[in-house]
């Protein structure tokens, strides 16, 4: 079992629609969620963290993290072309470090 | 603020010869530092995080001896590819870190192609 999983996609939503982007882990002490945005041939940006239980919500983003079932997602609401990339999830462990673990990425293509 | 910087964007060299790439923090001391390196239609795999005057922790797998990682001040960490091979041909991205909330900032990353 992979540390953190992400579905690969290609996932393919129309615009204006809401993606859904979903990722586990599997440490359950892990302490900090991120979601980095990454379009082709570039570096990751940050797109959100996320800490405590619930929902953050940031313009058309909002971070949704669930501890007990070990699930962190990411929704775009009125998705549009330019948000096609690839969606990283990271995870980091605490206890000290300040490394991420770093899901495979889900690929989103925003359909005009 | 948060921002990295990384230089080169881009360079090619000849096989057996050495590269290196810069990473700044321009508006913060950083902790810590991250090298990854991703290859194509992959993640980012994690290299070595470096810490400010100490030596650098390198991941499992990650020759130490050809990845030189300097740390030498709290907004410069670099990164040397000694006697670079074609199957090191990767994109490089530097990551920096301060000291409160974990949030890694990225600079644009390195493309290194080895002839």
């Amino acid at each position: 079992q992979k540390e953190v999983e992400q579905n690969s996609g290609p996932l393919s939503v129309p615009e204006g629609a809401i993606a859904s982007l979903n990722c586990t882990y599997s440490d359950r002490g892990s302490q900090s969620f991120f979601w980095y945005r990454q379009y082709s041939g570039k570096s990751p940006e940050l797109i959100m963290f996320i800490y405590s239980n619930g929902d953050k919500e940031d313009g058309r983003f909002t971070a949704q993290l669930n501890k007990a079932s070990q699930y962190v997602s990411l929704l775009i609401r009125d998705s549009q072309p330019s948000d096609s990339a690839t969606y990283l999830c990271a995870v980091n462990k605490g206890s000290g470090t300040y490394k991420y673990i770093f899901g495979t990425g889900t690929r989103l293509k925003v359909l005009a | 603020g948060a921002v990295v910087s990384q230089h080169p964007s881009w360079v090619i060299c000849k096989s057996g010869t050495s590269v290196k790439i810069e990473c700044r923090s321009l508006d913060f001391q950083a902790t810590t530092m991250f090298w990854y390196r991703q290859f194509p239609k992959q993640s980012l795999m994690l290299m070595a995080t470096s810490n400010e005057g100490s030596k650098a922790t390198y991941e499992q797998g990650v020759e130490k001896d050809k990845f030189l990682i300097n740390h030498a001040s709290l907004t410069l960490s670099t990164l040397t590819v000694t006697s670079a091979h074609p199957e090191d041909s990767s994109f490089y991205i530097c990551s920096a870190s301060k000291d409160t909330g974990n949030i890694q900032y990225f600079g644009a990353g390195t493309r290194l192609s080895v002839l």
